[in-house]
Order: structure tokens, then sequence, then C-alpha cells
């Protein structure tokens, strides 16, 4: 099946300074990806949609400045969180759907950001 | 929106026994993916399964889209299930974002 791959897998970062997450396409072309949070022991919370080379649409509440997303190319979306603080420590999961049959979603491994 | 209800929200089973997760969705959808994730938080696809019923060893799912219902059958289970079943749906085809359930936590015991 298609494979999704996220980069760091675990990150530590201070408060205040900014992550890059890396979402990666490995052997398909990905037309759409998504961006998910998920806080212990709760569902999964949409962020945003990203597709190829168009403006990401974030979800109510969620900040867009705060939450860069690059989708540059149809294989690489990027989440960078800025001046991150503790309340931004979760669980960050990408998905990506290559704009054919069958219309299945693929996830991510999923990247572990905790600030101190 | 669209509201994807999961049952029962917790399950404890012994090793070997079967077990069925229910998800219940409130408008039709042309998407229907059921994850396990993992201890590690890894979601692993185990069916898209929009209509219809599929198998894929000790598991099988159905979907019955008209009753807006998909059941996740685990038969002989194994303490490698233990983790959480999440249902997700999307109205269109691909293109737009899951909704996610609440899951269902499942921990098979020895």
């Amino acid at each position: 099946g298609a494979v999704v791959s996220q980069h760091p897998s675990r990150v530590i970062c201070k408060s205040g300074t900014s992550v890059k997450i890396e979402c990666r396409s490995l052997d398909f072309q990905a037309t759409t990806m998504f961006w998910y949070r998920q806080f212990p022991k709760q569902s999964l919370m949409l962020m945003a949609t990203s597709n190829e080379g168009s403006k990401a649409t974030y979800e109510q509440g969620v900040e867009k400045d705060k939450f860069l997303i690059n989708h540059a190319s149809l294989t690489l979306s990027t989440l960078t969180v800025t001046s991150a603080h503790p309340e931004d420590s979760s669980f960050y999961i990408c998905s990506a759907f290559a704009g054919t049959v069958p219309y299945e979603q693929y996830f991510g491994p999923g990247t572990r950001l905790t600030v101190t | 929106g669209i509201q994807v209800e999961q049952s029962p929200p917790d399950l404890i089973l012994q090793e070997g026994a079967n077990s069925t997760l229910r998800c219940n969705f409130s408008d039709s959808v042309n998407n229907l993916q059921w994850f396990h994730q993992n201890p590690w938080g890894q979601l692993i696809n185990l069916f898209y399964i929009p209509s219809g019923t599929k198998q894929n060893g000790r598991l099988s799912a159905t979907t019955v889209a008209t009753e807006r219902y998909s059941l996740l059958y685990i038969s002989s289970s194994q303490t490698t299930d233990s983790g959480v079943y999440f249902c997700a749906v999307e109205r269109n085809s691909g293109n737009t974002p899951l909704v996610f359930g609440k899951g269902t936590r499942l921990s098979v015991i020895a």
C-alpha cells in the first residue's frame, strides 16, 4: 500500500523556538494533504487542509500564523510550529490523498512534539 | 457537519475472545476507513470500506451505507490487538478531511 513518512518522529524544543515537521508521500503523488493534532487519550482533530501549490485551509480556532503549512510539491508538505509554547505539545499526524481510486487516505506515523 | 459515534468506548477482552465494534454516522458517506492506533501512536489502515464486507485474516468489516453504520469484527483476539480503533468517514471521495469518531480503546489480556 501507499506509504507516508513524517520527520522527525519525536522532537523536544524550548519555548519560543520554531519546529518544522515534514510529511512525505513516498510512492505516490499527493494532491491533498491533511494535518491533524491529537492530545492524549483523545481523537484526531483536523488542523488544516493543504493542496499542492495553493494556500492551506485552516480549521476554525487554528492560528494560521502560528502553524505555517507549505505544500510545495506533490510529495511534500511541511508544518512549522512558530514560537512554540508548552500548550503546543501534542502528537501531530499528517495524511495524504492520491487523487485516484480507491479514495483512501494514508497516514504518516506521527510526530510527537514536546515544548519545554 | 457529519457526526461519528463509536461504541463501546472501552472494551476489555480475554485473549482468544471475539468482539464487535460499531460505528454510526449521521449522513451519507463516500469514504469510510477503520484504523488501529498502536501504542506508539501510528495509525494502521485496517479497511477502506464505504460499503460491503471485507475480510483480512482475523479481522473483518461490514458497512451498511443505507443504514449509516459499520461494524468491525475481531476474532480470536491477541494481546497485540490492544490499542485504539478509530472509524473515520468522509462525505466526498478522498479530497476532503476524514471525520473521526472518538475511538474504542481495546485491551486484550492474556
